[in-house]
């Protein structure tokens, strides 16, 4: 009964290569969130999928930035040409509907040198 | 205002005693709240959830919810060392289907 799957754990880059995140849900759970937290500082939405669709992606930045949650594998939130400022941990939550309950990933530590 | 605001802390409580988090939020047709454990440098844990006014218990947890102060709080008795960490609530705002976070609350247990 595996929870929430985040990998890589962690992520090195250099600027201006892509970095790929992957979420694997609970099982049965549709809705995935990607949250952002910087040291010290809160977790920031990022964007709400549900499978197939992008419901809000009001948290997520316009350029560089994208995710997807396909009908069959992973949720997968892309940086391209990422730069020092996207260097924070990438959370994923899962949950069976808007209402109910969230679960997270362990997170994706990405630092970008 | 915030959406969901929390006092940032860092709350300080003596061990034995009961520690008491605060939150409020923006939007009184709110439906699902949390309260979520981070401790540094881990994920979000989900601790308690409360759908509907009044108080629910779990262990030395106890959420309450007020709609009409749109408030939530948590209670901590008996406060253990291992309770140290950021304390996150989270609500489900009306008309938005996105969890909204607080920025968290810091609380530090002292022995």
């Amino acid at each position: 009964n595996a929870g929430v799957m985040q990998n890589p754990r962690h992520l090195v880059r250099r600027r201006g290569q892509e970095a790929r995140l992957r979420c694997s849900p609970v099982k049965g759970h549709s809705h995935v969130y990607w949250y952002r937290q910087l040291p010290e500082e809160g977790l920031k939405f990022m964007v709400y999928l549900q499978k197939e669709n992008i419901i809000d992606e009001s948290g997520m930045p316009k350029e560089r930035f994208s995710a997807e949650f396909p009908k069959e594998g992973p949720s997968i939130l892309r940086i391209q040409q990422v730069v020092r400022g996207d260097s924070a941990a990438y959370f994923c939550a899962s949950s069976q509907s808007t209402l109910e309950k969230a679960f997270f990933g362990q997170g994706t530590r990405l630092t970008v040198v | 205002q915030k959406e969901v605001e929390q006092n940032s802390g860092p709350l300080s409580v003596p061990e034995g005693a009961i520690a008491s988090l605060n939150c409020t939020y923006s939007d009184r047709g709110s439906q699902s709240f949390f309260w979520y454990r981070q401790y540094s440098g881990k994920s979000p844990e989900l601790i308690m959830s409360i759908y509907s006014n009044g108080d629910k218990e779990d262990g030395r947890f106890t959420a309450q919810l007020n709609k009409a102060s749109q408030y939530v709080s948590l209670l901590i008795r008996d406060s253990q060392p291992s309770d140290s960490a950021t304390y996150l609530c989270a609500v489900n705002l009306r008309g938005n289907e996105k969890l909204t976070f607080g920025t968290g609350t810091r609380l530090t247990i002292i022995p």
